[in-house]
């Protein structure tokens, strides 16, 4: 199985801040992953597919890039409602793997 | 609008079983491959099962293999988890999620549905 690693497993920023959160990947999975983010009591919602590639409907503020093993999420000025958990999610291969999540707290 | 509705959760006994439902509406659900993902409080999700279009091929992740089963009817629009032999460790919001075409991420999740294995 392809483990996947976030890193940090938490952090406080404060709204305008740039934010960077790291994923990489056990094994070399190409541009196969996803970002998530995830609000207490509601579903995961995709941001980011492929790496780098932004979903519909979401923020340009959102960007992700990386390939092979090592992978990275920005958000480069923070807003209220970014304050969340975020996730990657590996899909090269089955069985399907997500990292352990990033909680962004306010400063 | 595009939706997904899980049903069928609740409390269990360990060992007993339950059959997850979800309602798709709002896209043509024949075409999507599915999954259900889970959370265990305080947890990050965990995939359980994906199946493709027409019902096969189906794949579950080794915690489940054996014990669930998943399935699919498109004529009504309907994606079913059969649980058996529940355990502690299988008490979780349980979600289904829509495939992207050609890649395997979710961009379209239900509510959830919360399944509690406990004597």
């Amino acid at each position: 199985d392809i483990q996947m690693t976030q890193s940090p497993s938490s952090m406080s920023a404060s709204v305008g801040d740039r934010v960077t959160i790291t994923c990489r990947a056990s094994q070399d999975i190409s541009s196969s992953l996803a970002w998530y983010q995830q609000k207490p009591g509601k579903a995961p919602n995709l941001l980011i597919y492929t790496a780098s590639i932004l979903q519909s409907g979401v923020p340009s503020r959102f960007s992700g890039s990386g390939s092979g093993t090592d992978f990275t999420l920005t958000i480069s000025s923070l807003q209220s409602e970014d304050f969340a958990t975020y996730y990657c999610q590996q899909a090269n291969s089955f069985p399907i793997t997500f990292g352990q999540g990033t909680r962004l707290e306010i400063k | 609008e595009v939706q997904l509705v899980e049903s069928g959760g609740g409390l269990v006994k360990p060992g007993g079983s339950l059959r997850l439902s979800c309602a798709a509406s709002g896209f043509t659900f024949s075409i999507y491959n599915m999954d259900w993902v889970r959370q265990a409080p305080g947890k990050g999700p965990e995939w359980v099962s994906s199946i493709g279009i027409t019902g096969s091929p189906v794949y579950h992740a080794d915690s489940v293999k054996g014990r669930f089963t998943m399935s699919r009817d498109n004529a009504k629009n309907s994606l079913y988890l059969q649980m058996n032999s529940l355990r502690g460790e299988d008490t979780a919001v349980y979600y289904c999620a829509r495939v992207t075409d050609g890649l395997h991420y979710s961009d379209v999740w239900g509510k959830g549905t919360t399944v509690t294995v406990s004597s």
